[in-house]
């Protein structure tokens, strides 16, 4: 079974400028996550989609954060206009309804790390 | 809201067992989860717990107390494979929250020969 794959891997770019990461869940998997994992910090939570629908945004800087996951499936993620602060590892995960389990577990992907000069 | 305490960091020599504490103070509460993340590494499931008691697999477990909000992982037969990132998670709620993680900082363990 393949994992979740997010693209680009590495970013560089300059405060005020926009950026783009890209991830594709596992096949199946309903709900996919955004979290910002700054460097010695656990991962916090972005948003949280069901589907193509948003489960949860309170914790998304919504002033310069967006997302979107049009088809149910794979998701973009964009900053406009980034900051120094947004340099962290941007870890996307997926899971699907306990099957046989008492709990959802999630699958991380492999994170693309923004750095903001 | 939610508040996810454990060690910054903790060294143990190979073949030691290691304690890695946590406590957490939620408003909701469905279990509690532990991840480890190797460092430049995707974050993978270790444990879940969300009965009283100690889990065990393999050379890990994992023990919860909900009245006292703690909860502890166990590694046993250290490896020094076993040097990484320990994250402790609460997942606040049930269907309607989406389970959705809260993280604490993680433990960096640093196993030494």
């Amino acid at each position: 079974e393949a994992g979740v794959a997010q693209s680009p891997r590495y970013k560089i770019i300059e405060k005020r400028q926009s950026v783009a990461f890209w991830c594709n869940p596992i096949s199946g998997h309903a709900t996919l996550y955004w979290y910002q994992q700054i460097l010695g910090q656990g991962p916090k939570l972005l948003i949280q989609f069901q589907n193509n629908g948003v489960v949860d945004d309170s914790q998304l800087p919504k002033d310069r954060f967006s997302a979107e996951r049009l088809k149910g499936v794979d998701s973009t993620l964009k900053i406009q206009p980034a900051k120094l602060e947004d340099s962290a590892v941007y870890l996307c995960a997926s899971s699907f309804p306990p099957r046989g389990k008492s709990y959802n577990e999630q699958f991380f992907g492999p994170g693309t790390r923004l750095t903001v000069l | 809201g939610q508040n996810i305490d454990q060690p910054t960091e903790m060294t143990a020599t190979e073949g030691a067992i290691v304690q890695i504490n946590c406590t957490y103070q939620t408003s909701g509460f469905n279990g509690l989860f532990w991840y480890q993340q190797h460092a430049g590494e995707a974050p993978t499931f270790l444990s879940y717990n969300v009965l009283d008691g100690l889990e065990e697999k393999g050379r890990f477990s994992s023990f919860l107390s909900r009245s006292k909000g703690y909860s502890y992982l166990l590694l046993k037969e250290l490896q020094m494979k076993d040097s990484a990132s320990y994250l402790c998670a609460v997942s606040p709620g049930g269907l309607n929250s989406g389970y959705a993680l809260n993280f604490g900082k993680g433990t960096s363990l640093l196993v030494t020969p």
